[in-house]
């Protein structure tokens, strides 16, 4: 079974630009969550998405953005960048089970804000 | 609100020995917990979820303890390589759905 998929895996955009990351969730997993990974702040979420539904947020502000698509696809968003946003964007998967959910990461997409 | 500390951000042994983590919580009561191994540059990698009615779980060398009277996690790497240095992050989950509070992690370095 193919395990979650990101891309790009790197990038570098110059401040005041946008980007679009992708994940690809591991099939039949419809939950999708973000995260970014800072040495400073080590791993904070960013949001969930369940059934193209944002499902929970974390504290970032509105210039991060995700969507997901009907086949559990997501996409986050990070609009007008700055140079703090340098981090690694981690995406994962998870069945949405009764009790004791396990989430499942991909390598991540390495953002450089310049 | 809910705080995630994990023992000394860097841990030296010796191979062969036994490598402890620690992993404390402050202001909830999660009913499970992960662990998580994560190398540089890469994605974590999950290791283990334990409950809270579970006292201790185990998968080849490695053991989990959750004690929720405590409110801590004990992470054991028993007979350690140098193949298992890395990053260890515990995961105790954050309200609803999948979003999950992540400590920041303890760096393991087995030395041969």
């Amino acid at each position: 079974k193919a395990g979650v998929t990101q891309t790009p895996r790197y990038l570098i955009k110059t401040r005041g630009q946008q980007v679009t990351l992708s994940c690809s969730p591991i099939s039949g997993h419809r939950s999708v969550s973000w995260y970014q990974q800072t040495p400073g702040q080590g791993l904070q979420f960013l949001f969930e998405y369940f059934s193209e539904t944002q499902r929970n947020k974390g504290n970032f502000p509105g210039r991060f953005s995700g969507r997901q698509f009907s086949n559990s696809r997501s996409e986050m968003n990070v609009s007008t960048l700055e140079l703090g946003d340098s981090a690694l964007y981690l995406c994962a998967s998870s069945l949405d089970g009764p009790s004791g959910n396990t989430i499942y990461f991909g390598e991540g997409s390495w953002l450089t804000v310049v | 609100s809910q705080k995630i500390e994990q023992n000394s951000e860097a841990l030296n042994i010796q191979e062969g020995k036994t490598a402890t983590l620690t992993c404390n919580y402050t202001n909830y009561s999660p009913a499970y917990l992960q662990w998580y191994r994560q190398d540089p540059g890469r994605g974590p990698v999950f290791l283990l979820l334990i409950r809270e009615n579970e006292k201790e779980k185990r998968k080849e060398r490695l053991k989990v303890t959750f004690d929720t009277t405590l409110k801590q996690s004990l992470f054991h790497i028993t007979a350690s390589q140098p193949a298992d240095s890395a990053t260890y992050l515990c995961a105790p989950p954050g309200g609803t759905g999948n979003q999950f509070y992540f400590g920041t992690g303890t760096s393991l370095t087995v030395i041969p």
